[in-house]
């Protein structure tokens, strides 16, 4: 079935070890983003990719790092974890951006403690 | 960062009846405007998307525009419990590579 895949779909991390979250997508989109979700505060941008070799800072980057090596995937890399990451972070394709539908991945449960 | 604003709710309708929900954005020079759906535990799902000026029809669900007003609506007809949900509007931005800027989500409850 194609889509975006995301891994780990759960994960508790001690305050200051590395992580990254993993997102490949099947659908040859060239704009990939990634989006933390928190209670009372909705979807806010991470990270943003409009096509392989190229990326972009959104709200709230610091403290995450982003590769895009190839169009299919898009790793979010937190280099040194702080309890105010604990978030649900969701990976995000389209082919068109700003006009296109937007498909997510099934999210990414951190716990940093 | 431009804004997106939503009622968070809940907002809640019987069964069968209209349930009417509003977004404001602040920056007009968004020309997309989406309606995602997300239940619990799950991630959000297209419902709608507009780019003009009016009405938009899809089965039951109507979103409506108003470029001037800064203001977008999203309509349910004959609402039915599987409609119960949080509903994300959504505003493409001029930065940050014509990313989506997402509301922080109405919630609606449609009891039986």
């Amino acid at each position: 079935i194609a889509g975006i895949t995301q891994a780990p779909t759960s994960q508790i991390l001690a305050a200051g070890r590395r992580m990254t979250l993993r997102c490949t997508q099947d659908m040859r989109h060239n704009a990939m983003y990634w989006y933390r979700q928190d209670l009372g505060l909705g979807l806010r941008l991470i990270h943003y990719s409009n096509t392989a070799g190229t990326t972009g800072k959104g709200e709230v980057p610091d403290g995450y790092s982003v590769s895009r090596a190839n169009t299919d995937d898009f790793p979010l890399t937190l280099a040194s974890a702080v309890p105010s990451q604990t978030s649900v972070y969701f990976c995000a394709s389209t082919a068109s951006p700003g006009t296109g539908e937007l498909f997510f991945g099934e999210g990414s449960r951190l716990t940093v403690l | 960062q431009k804004e997106v604003e939503q009622n968070s709710g809940p907002l809640s309708v019987p069964e069968g009846a209209i349930a009417s929900l509003n977004c404001t954005y602040s920056d007009r020079g968004s020309q997309s405007f989406f309606w995602y759906r997300q239940y619990s535990g799950k991630s959000p799902e297209l419902i709608m998307f507009i780019y003009s000026n009016g009405d938009k029809e899809d089965g039951r669900f109507t979103a409506q525009l108003n470029k001037a007003s800064q203001y977008v609506s999203l309509l349910i007809r004959d609402s039915q419990p599987s409609d119960s949900a949080t509903y994300l509007c959504a505003v493409n931005g001029l930065d940050s590579g014509y990313a989506l800027n997402f509301g922080k989500g109405t919630s609606l409850l449609v009891t039986p």
